[in-house]
C-alpha cells in the first residue's frame, strides 16, 4: 500500500511553453501533498505544500505564478511550470501524506523536466 | 528554522562490513521526528528508518539502526552487513510536528558506495 505515482516520468519542452506534472496517491487519500525540486547530486528542496481544496503554501523564494499547484481532489495534485526556461530543468518529486496514516510521507518516483 | 547537516558527502564500505553515516540537526523544538531516506539510482525515495524524539530507545529496522542523541542533536545511521543494494544516496531529514503543516527538512546527503 501507500503508492504514489507521477506522470510523466520524463518530459522535454521548449522554452516559453508550459508543462504539467501529475501526482496521484493510488491507494489512500492524501490530505496533504508536497512538491520538491532536486538538482543533480543535491538534496531535495521543498517548493510548496498543498492541502486538498485550498491554495498551496509556497516556500520562500519560490515563484507562485511560475509554479502553479492545484490539489483539486484527495488523490491528485498537479504542478504546472509556466513559461518554462532552461533553468527550470530539474527533477521534480512529489510526496503525499494522509492524516489517517500519521506523519509519514510517501514519495512519487519523480519527473525529469528538460527545457530546451 | 531547522537545519540538518550531513558532514560526509561520500562514503565507501566493503560488502558485509558495517558503516555509520552522521547527521546533526539544529532545532528549538522538543517534539519532532527524524528520518533516514535512501535514494538509489532510480531516484525513488525510500524510507529507511524513523525516530520519534520522545522515545529514548533507538529505532532499529533489520540491518539498519540509529544512534539518537537528543541532547547532542545527533542522529547517526548504522548499516550492518552492508549489501551491494545499499549503494545509494542517504538523506537525513527532520520533521517538526505532525498534522497538515508537517514539512521535511533534508540534509545535503551522503553518497554511499558498497564495494565487493
Amino acid at each position: 500500500g501507500a503508492v504514489v505515482s507521477q506522470h510523466p516520468s520524463r518530459v522535454i519542452c521548449k522554452s516559453g511553453t508550459s508543462v504539467k506534472i501529475e501526482c496521484r496517491s493510488l491507494d489512500f487519500q492524501a490530505t496533504t501533498m508536497f512538491w520538491y525540486r532536486q538538482f543533480p547530486k543535491k538534496s531535495l528542496m521543498l517548493m510548496a505544500t498543498s492541502n486538498e481544496g485550498s491554495k498551496a503554501t509556497y516556500e520562500q523564494g519560490v515563484e507562485k505564478d511560475k509554479f502553479l499547484i492545484n490539489h483539486a481532489s484527495l488523490t491528485l495534485s498537479t504542478l504546472t511550470v509556466t513559461s518554462a526556461h532552461p533553468e527550470d530543468s530539474s527533477f521534480y518529486i512529489c510526496s503525499a501524506k494522509s492524516g489517517g496514516r500519521g506523519y509519514e510521507q510517501y514519495f512519487g518516483p519523480g519527473t525529469r523536466l528538460t527545457v530546451t | 528554522a531547522q537545519t540538518v547537516t550531513q558532514s560526509q558527502p561520500e562514503m565507501s564500505v566493503q560488502e558485509a562490513e558495517t558503516v555509520t553515516l552522521s547527521c546533526t540537526y539544529d532545532t528549538s523544538e522538543n517534539n519532532y521526528y527524524l528520518f533516514w531516506y535512501k535514494q538509489p539510482p532510480s531516484r525513488q525515495m525510500i524510507l529507511v528508518i524513523r525516530q520519534e524524539a520522545y522515545k529514548q530507545q533507538n529505532a532499529t529496522e533489520n540491518r539498519f539502526s540509529v544512534n539518537f542523541q537528543k541532547a547532542a542533536k545527533s542522529f547517526s545511521l548504522k548499516i550492518s552487513d552492508s549489501q551491494l543494494g545499499d549503494t545509494a544516496m542517504y538523506f537525513c531529514a527532520f520533521m517538526k510536528s505532525t498534522g497538515t503543516a508537517s514539512k521535511l527538512t533534508f540534509g545535503t546527503g551522503t553518497r554511499l558506495q558498497v564495494t565487493l
